[in-house]
């Protein structure tokens, strides 16, 4: 079986500083993992996946994500938080080929990250 | 332009009326999922498909259905709404690699 653990359900931050919004998995095969994004009232958007290939993904807005298998590990980073990224952010797993799960997607709890002026 | 699409965006009903609520997709993807997720909280995964006749429970206990007769097309319907049911829906298609996500049903059961 698969799970998703998002560390923190709420990471305030200044503009300009470092976002680190961290996310712990568990999947008995292969996994895919994504970070997707929610704006109030809106509908979810993908940052960015991993899929087996570059540990460090690079996805959209200027976020990025490291795989670490040996933690089990997928943070998402921004070097600098602006206004506009004051949403909801979840940390999802696919499993791979093999497992009963494979192909479902599961979600982390959802972390809620506030930039202040 | 959206892939995905859920309707309607917001439903209000009573209790005991029968509701379906419809996603389709013009993907072609085999796999889609329906998910409900409350105000601030995280997505619970309902029912999910791998294609044509095939329909699954997900983690979370539902009392809804699902169908899928077509690759298109997956809706969920409530044969007796109940103000327990109130919630949001998100349906989402995809493969291993990629998913899209529709907008949501945001339903009010009264």
């Amino acid at each position: 079986a698969q799970s998703v653990t998002q560390l923190d359900s709420h990471v305030s931050v200044s503009e300009g500083t470092p976002v680190l919004l961290r996310c712990n998995y568990s999947s008995s095969y292969s996994p895919s993992l994504f970070w997707y994004v929610q704006h109030p009232n809106k509908g979810l958007q993908l940052l960015l996946k991993y899929t087996s290939a570059a540990t460090l993904v690079k996805g959209i807005n200027g976020f990025e994500a490291e795989f670490k298998k040996s933690e089990t590990s997928f943070h998402l980073t921004k070097p600098s938080a602006h206004m506009s990224d004051a949403a909801e952010y979840f940390c999802v797993v696919s499993e791979g080929g093999g497992g009963t799960s494979y192909g479902k997607l599961t979600f982390g709890q959802g972390t809620i990250l506030t930039v202040h002026p | 332009e959206a892939d995905i699409y859920q309707t309607p965006r917001y439903l209000v009903i009573g209790t005991g009326k029968k509701i379906t609520l419809e996603c389709s997709q013009t993907m072609g993807h085999d796999k889609m999922y329906w998910y409900q997720q409350d105000p601030g909280m995280e997505l619970h995964l309902i029912h999910y498909s791998y294609g044509v006749n095939s329909t699954e429970k997900g983690d979370l206990s539902s009392e809804s259905t699902v169908s899928r007769i077509r690759t298109e097309h997956f809706p969920l319907t409530l044969e007796s709404a109940r103000p327990s049911h109130t919630s949001q829906y998100l349906c989402a298609s995809g493969d291993r690699d990629s998913y899209t996500f529709g907008s949501g049903t945001r339903l009010t059961v009264v």
